[in-house]
C-alpha cells in the first residue's frame, strides 16, 4: 500500500520561498504507474490542484501559480518536493501531497497535510 | 472548468438518504470523482468515473451522472458519514474541485 509522509516548515515570510517535501513508501517514484502531485486547501479558495510530476520528470503546473512553482524528484530518497517562490498571504493553506494512477484523474493517496502560513 | 455543488449544507437524520449534486460549467463526460473529508483529515476518494466505488467504500455510497450533472447518493446515513463531500473533474487541466457540501446531523 502506497503511503505519503509530508514535511516542511509551517511559517514562511512574504516574498520568500515555500518548500514542502513528500516521502513515498510502498512504491518507487522512478517506476511508471503513478503521478506525484500537490494540492492545497484554504478557506478562501477551497481545494486547488497545484501541479504534478511523473517518473520521467515531466511536470504540469496550474496556471494560477503564475510560474512560481517548481516540482522535483529526489530518487535517492524516494521523495518529491514542491517549491513556491515569492509567496504572499494568498499562499496560506494546508498543502497535501497526492498520488494516483498515471493519468492523474483521481487522487487515490493523500499525505497527512502540512499547514503553511505566510506571515512576517 | 468550474464545479458547483449544491446544497452548501445538507441536514439529514441518521438512517435517512442524502442526495448531493455537482454541476460542471462544461461537459466533463464521465470524468468525475467524489471525495469525503472529515475534520482534520485529508479527503478520501469515494467514487471515480462518476459511478465506480473506490476500494473499501461501502455500497451505501453511489454516484451517477454524465456530462455536466452528477449526483452522489448516500442511501442510509451512518454516524461516520457526517462530513464534507467534494466533487472533482478530471476531463480538463487544471483538475478542479467543487466548493463542497457539508452533511450535518439534523
Amino acid at each position: 500500500q502506497l503511503q505519503l509522509q509530508q514535511s516542511g516548515p509551517g511559517l514562511v515570510k512574504p516574498s520568500e520561498t515555500l518548500s514542502v517535501t513528500c516521502s513515498v513508501s510502498g512504491a518507487s517514484i522512478i517506476v511508471p504507474g503513478y503521478y506525484w502531485g500537490w494540492i492545497r486547501q484554504s478557506p478562501g479558495k477551497g481545494l486547488e490542484w497545484i501541479g504534478n510530476i511523473y517518473h520521467t520528470g515531466s511536470t504540469y503546473y496550474n496556471p494560477s501559480l503564475k510560474g512560481r512553482g517548481t516540482l522535483s524528484l529526489d530518487t535517492s530518497k524516494n521523495q518529491f518536493s514542491l517549491k513556491v517562490k515569492s509567496v504572499t498571504a494568498a499562499d496560506t493553506a494546508v498543502y497535501y501531497c497526492a498520488s494516483g494512477p498515471t493519468v492523474a484523474r483521481i487522487v487515490e493517496f493523500w499525505g497527512q497535510g502540512t499547514p503553511v502560513t505566510v506571515s512576517s | 472548468i468550474v464545479m458547483t455543488q449544491s446544497p452548501a449544507t445538507l441536514s439529514v437524520s441518521p438512517g435517512e438518504r442524502a442526495t448531493l449534486s455537482c454541476r460542471a460549467s462544461q461537459s466533463v463526460d464521465g470524468n468525475l470523482a467524489w471525495y469525503q473529508q472529515s475534520p482534520g483529515q485529508p479527503p478520501r476518494l469515494l467514487i471515480y468515473d462518476a459511478s465506480t466505488r473506490a476500494t473499501g467504500v461501502p455500497a451505501r455510497f453511489s454516484g451517477s451522472g454524465s456530462g455536466t450533472d452528477f449526483t452522489l447518493t448516500i442511501s442510509s446515513l451512518q454516524s461516520e458519514d457526517f462530513a464534507v463531500y467534494y466533487c472533482q473533474q478530471s476531463n480538463n487541466w487544471p483538475r478542479t474541485f467543487g466548493q463542497g457540501t457539508k452533511v450535518e446531523i439534523k
